[in-house]
């Protein structure tokens, strides 16, 4: 059983285009967050949600709406897509919010590619 | 400023070779964990190891070893004998406890090319 598992692997969409990656966890956790890997490789938060609720909002633009139905699920709908969005979206989870340094799990990442 | 620096972009060995990964941080928590993680060639990121900063013990685990010193503010990570399928990118990461809702804080990841 995968426990942290993303759809689409793959994502290959035009420019205004508006899309959505899902993201589901069977681990039970109370945290998930996603992250975007762009073309260094270099990793960065966007948003946590804790219980359903979102915690972390870092500068990301209003384009892009995290939602979590529950707190198993954490969805990512990204509106008019732009070149720039073109990265790797990684979703994670952790067993809290806790400062109490949760390793974080993370999913197999999606491939989005903006043409 | 960048609180984790992997200065190594990308090192290159051959196999048998022992390699070292640098790993410097920064914070003003005095309660914080450090993070290793393996991103193969297949994407995915596997979980390493977790520090948490009252425990400067060094840690090994087959090839595998951690040196946290406190005083330098390093973590540093030891193949020993590398294997191709060690071939990675490996990144560091901090975790601030205080009001810090476990937000990792990753390195711009090191790129590690083993040769056969």
């Amino acid at each position: 059983d995968t426990a942290v598992s993303q759809t689409p692997k793959y994502l290959v969409t035009q420019m205004g285009n508006d899309k959505s990656i899902k993201c589901e966890q069977n681990l039970g956790h109370d945290t998930m967050y996603w992250y975007k890997q762009d073309s260094k490789k270099f990793l960065k938060i966007m948003f946590s949600y804790n219980n359903k609720e979102l915690i972390i909002n870092e500068t990301v633009p209003n384009r892009f709406s995290p939602k979590s139905p529950d707190k198993a699920h954490l969805n990512l709908h990204i509106n008019s897509l732009e070149l720039g969005d073109s990265a790797v979206y990684f979703c994670a989870s952790s067993p809290s919010i806790a400062g109490d340094g949760d390793e974080q799990f993370f999913g197999p990442g999606t491939r989005l590619t903006v043409l | 400023a960048q609180k984790v620096t992997q200065a190594q972009t990308e090192i290159s060995v051959v196999e048998k070779e022992d390699v070292t990964l640098d790993c410097v941080y920064e914070t003003r928590d005095t309660t914080y964990y450090l993070f290793w993680y393996k991103q193969p060639p297949s994407g995915e990121l596997v979980f390493l190891i977790r520090r948490n900063s009252f425990d400067e013990q060094n840690e090994i685990s087959g090839r595998y070893s951690w040196n946290f010193q406190k005083s330098t503010s390093s973590f540093n990570f030891t193949i020993t004998a590398s294997q191709v399928v060690d071939s990675a990118v490996y990144f560091c990461a901090l975790s601030e406890a205080i009001y810090n809702f476990n937000k990792f804080y990753f390195g711009s990841g090191t790129k590690l090319n083993v040769k056969p």
